[in-house]
């Protein structure tokens, strides 16, 4: 059973550019978060989706993001026009039920974006 | 405001010996605590975790240890190895909500 996977692990992009960050939860696991880290720091939430739904998005900028999680493929976060301030550490977790026991979550490799 | 944080940002021990990394909080809702290991250039990894009807609990050479009077919790590691160094991250949630909230870290350094 294969881990969360992310993609792609690494990239740059240029201000102004679009990123686009790729999560395919576990097998079996229909919740997915997302989560951003700056370097040396705790990771700080930003929304969580089910198939097709927005449940919580409480912790993403109201503008230049948005996240989906289609009923077939992996989840997406999007970032429009990107700036300096956006380069992070990327993580997106997955569970098999909502509000289920944390040990339920898994975390995946993440993604770092690097804004020049 | 509310807020979750470590004690220590880095913490070096000789192989053998027993960690211990602390963590405040003080959000008095908080009922449900979560200690993550990450490696470097991997995501965050369950340790074990501990609700606040709890003091300690035990897992596979980790314990942690919950003080809800001063609002501290401790991640103990016995007998520490080279590969338990990784930064230590303690996580809060409470009020129902499912969503961690993430301490700062502790980068723990394991000497051979």
């Amino acid at each position: 059973n294969a881990g969360v996977m992310q993609n792609p692990r690494h990239l740059v992009r240029r201000r102004g550019q679009e990123a686009r960050l790729r999560c395919s939860p576990m097998k079996g696991h229909s919740h997915v978060y997302w989560y951003r880290q700056l370097p040396e720091e705790g990771l700080k939430f930003m929304v969580y989706l089910q198939k097709e739904n927005i449940i919580d998005e409480s912790g993403m900028p109201k503008e230049r993001f948005s996240a989906e999680f289609p009923k077939e493929g992996p989840s997406i976060l999007r970032i429009q026009q990107v700036v300096r301030g956006d380069s992070a550490a990327y993580f997106c977790a997955s569970s098999p039920r909502a509000g289920g026991a944390h040990n339920e979550q898994f975390f995946g490799p993440g993604t770092r974006l690097t804004v020049l | 405001g509310e807020s979750v944080g470590l004690h220590l940002p880095t913490l070096s021990v000789q192989e053998g010996d027993n960690s211990i990394i602390n963590c405040a909080y003080s959000n008095s809702a908080s009922d449900y605590f979560i200690w993550y290991k990450q490696e470097s250039g991997k995501g965050p990894q369950f340790i074990i975790d501990i609700r606040s009807n709890m003091d300690k609990r035990q897992g596979q050479r980790v314990t942690v240890l919950l003080n809800k009077t001063v609002k501290h919790l401790s991640l103990q590691i016995a007998a520490t190895q080279p590969g338990d160094s990784a930064v230590y991250f303690c996580a809060e949630a409470g009020g129902g909500s499912y969503i961690p909230t993430f301490g700062r870290g502790t980068s723990l350094i394991v000497h051979p």
